[in-house]
């Protein structure tokens, strides 16, 4: 199947700080999304992106569908951004469907 | 919009007891998918459906997991008997097609004691 890699694992920042995660992928997708998993456990959705650039406020993302890869820039980052970021693909062509998510970046915004 | 329901959000049950957790998708959306989410393997999609039909259910971890979709707004995820390595939180979520955006419900905690 589909691998999904993010990086970095970790990340303990000072409010305020900027911030770029990366996903990586290893065949073309028809989908990818980025999610924030808040400290209560629901995953909420940034990001559908399968490529182009998208900004939100504080966050955008890039994907690079040609290189597959994908970015997401969190800005002038604040304590309740602080979770745990997935990144998640749907492989393109026939067979399986459904995200396959990467093992997350879990982020630490400090006051 | 209500967005994907479950229920129920918590449950405790003893090992070898039925365990149904429910899913209401958003109206509208044809794809519906049942995900699980561990310390050990993070996310892992379990089944899908399209169209109230069950497309993949590679994911399922054995014979003891069945879901059902009787129509486009209601599925059902079961598991008999119920294990301790069982315990996770499951997703369901929804799209309108396939390989359009997902979106999830708030998860079932299963703690099987």
């Amino acid at each position: 199947g589909i691998q999904v890699e993010q990086s970095p694992p970790d990340l303990i920042l000072q409010e305020g700080a900027n911030s770029t995660l990366r996903c990586n992928f290893s065949d073309s997708v028809n989908n990818l999304q980025w999610f924030h998993q808040n400290p209560w456990g629901q995953l909420i959705n940034l990001f559908y992106i399968p490529s182009g650039t998208k900004q939100n406020g504080r966050l955008s993302a890039t994907t690079v569908a040609t290189e597959r890869y994908s970015l997401l820039y969190i800005s002038s980052s604040q304590t309740t951004d602080s979770g745990v970021y997935f990144c998640a693909v749907d492989r393109s062509g026939g067979g399986a469907d459904g995200l396959t998510f990467g093992k997350g970046t879990h982020l630490i915004i400090q006051p | 919009d209500a967005g994907v329901i479950q229920s129920p959000r918590h449950e405790v049950t003893e090992m070898g007891q039925e365990v149904t957790l429910r899913c209401k998708p958003i109206s509208g959306h044809n794809s519906l998918f049942w995900y699980r989410q561990t310390m050990m393997r993070g996310l892992e999609l379990l089944i899908y459906f399209n169209n109230n039909v069950p497309i993949d259910d590679s994911g399922m971890p054995e014979d003891r997991f069945s879901a059902k979709m009787p129509n486009a707004s209601f599925s059902t995820l079961k598991i008999q008997p119920s294990e301790p390595r069982d315990s996770a939180v499951y997703f369901c979520a929804s799209s309108r097609q396939l390989n359009t955006e997902a979106f999830f419900g708030q998860g079932t905690r299963l703690t099987v004691v």
